[in-house]
C-alpha cells in the first residue's frame, strides 16, 4: 500500500540539542507538510513544500528547519529544542490535482526535557 | 474570530443514533471542506471532501455545506461504538502572502454509547 512513514515514533530529547524528523512518502504526491499537534490547539502547519525547489513557511515556523531531499523525502529539524517544542509531529502529503486532500503519517511524539 | 470553530464536546451520542458534528468557518473565499477523523494517539485520517453547497453522501457519512451561511456539517447515521473518536473540520486557506494549506478546527470529540 502506498504510504506515509515517520521515523523516529518516538523521541525523547534534552534542551538544546539538534533533532531530525524524517518523513517519507510512496504515494507519489508532489506536496509535502509538517505540522504539530497540541492538546487544546489543535494541529499548526510548520512548513509545506510543494516539490524539491519550492520550500514555504507555515504559521509557526520559527524555531524549525526543513530539507525536501528528494520528492519523496521531508526533514524536519530543530535547531536548538526547548521544552515548549513538545507536541506530537506529523507529516502529511497531498497531490497536485487534489492539493488540499492530505493524507497523514503515523505521527512523531517529541518529547524535550 | 478563529478562522475554523468546533464544538470542541464531548458529545454523547447512543448506538445506532445520528451523530451531528458542526463547523464554521471565517473565510468566505474558502472553497474546499474536510472532515477528518482522528483516534486517541493516532493521525488524523480523511473520511469526508466537500466542495460544493448540498450534501454529500457516502457509506453512513453526510457532509453538507452551506456557504453562505459559512457552515459545514457531517453527519454519520447508525453510530457505532467504533465511531467513537475526535473529529477534525478542515477548511483550506488561499495562498497569497499567507500559508496555503489546510487550516483545522481544534476538533469534537465524539463518544457513541453502547
Amino acid at each position: 500500500d502506498a504510504d506515509v512513514t515517520q521515523t523516529p515514533r518516538n523521541r525523547i530529547t534534552k534542551t538544546g540539542k539538534r533533532i531530525m524528523l524524517e518523513c517519507s512518502q510512496t504515494k507519489g504526491h508532489d506536496r509535502m507538510y509538517w505540522y504539530r499537534q497540541d492538546p487544546g490547539l489543535g494541529l499548526r502547519l510548520i512548513y509545506y513544500s510543494f516539490d524539491v525547489k519550492d520550500i514555504n513557511k507555515g504559521e509557526i515556523s520559527d524555531g524549525y528547519s526543513v530539507s525536501r531531499q528528494a520528492q519523496a523525502k521531508f526533514s524536519l529539524s530543530l535547531e536548538s529544542a526547548i521544552p515548549n517544542q513538545t507536541a506530537l509531529y506529523f507529516c502529511a502529503t497531498s497531490d497536485f490535482g487534489r492539493p488540499y486532500e492530505q493524507y497523514f503519517g503515523p505521527g512523531t511524539r517529541l518529547t524535550v526535557t | 474570530q478563529k478562522e475554523v470553530e468546533q464544538n470542541s464536546g464531548p458529545l454523547s451520542v447512543p448506538e445506532g443514533a445520528i451523530a451531528s458534528l458542526n463547523c464554521t468557518y471565517s473565510d468566505r473565499g474558502s472553497q474546499s471542506f474536510f472532515w477528518y477523523r482522528q483516534y486517541s494517539g493516532k493521525s488524523p485520517e480523511l473520511i469526508m471532501s466537500i466542495y460544493s453547497n448540498g450534501d454529500k453522501e457516502d457509506g453512513r457519512f453526510t457532509a453538507q455545506l452551506n456557504k453562505a451561511s459559512q457552515y459545514v456539517s457531517l453527519l454519520i447515521r447508525d453510530s457505532q461504538p467504533s465511531d467513537s473518536a475526535t473529529y477534525l473540520c478542515a477548511v483550506n486557506k488561499r495562498g497569497g502572502g499567507g500559508a496555503d494549506g489546510l487550516t483545522f478546527g481544534k476538533g469534537t470529540h465524539l463518544i457513541i454509547q453502547p
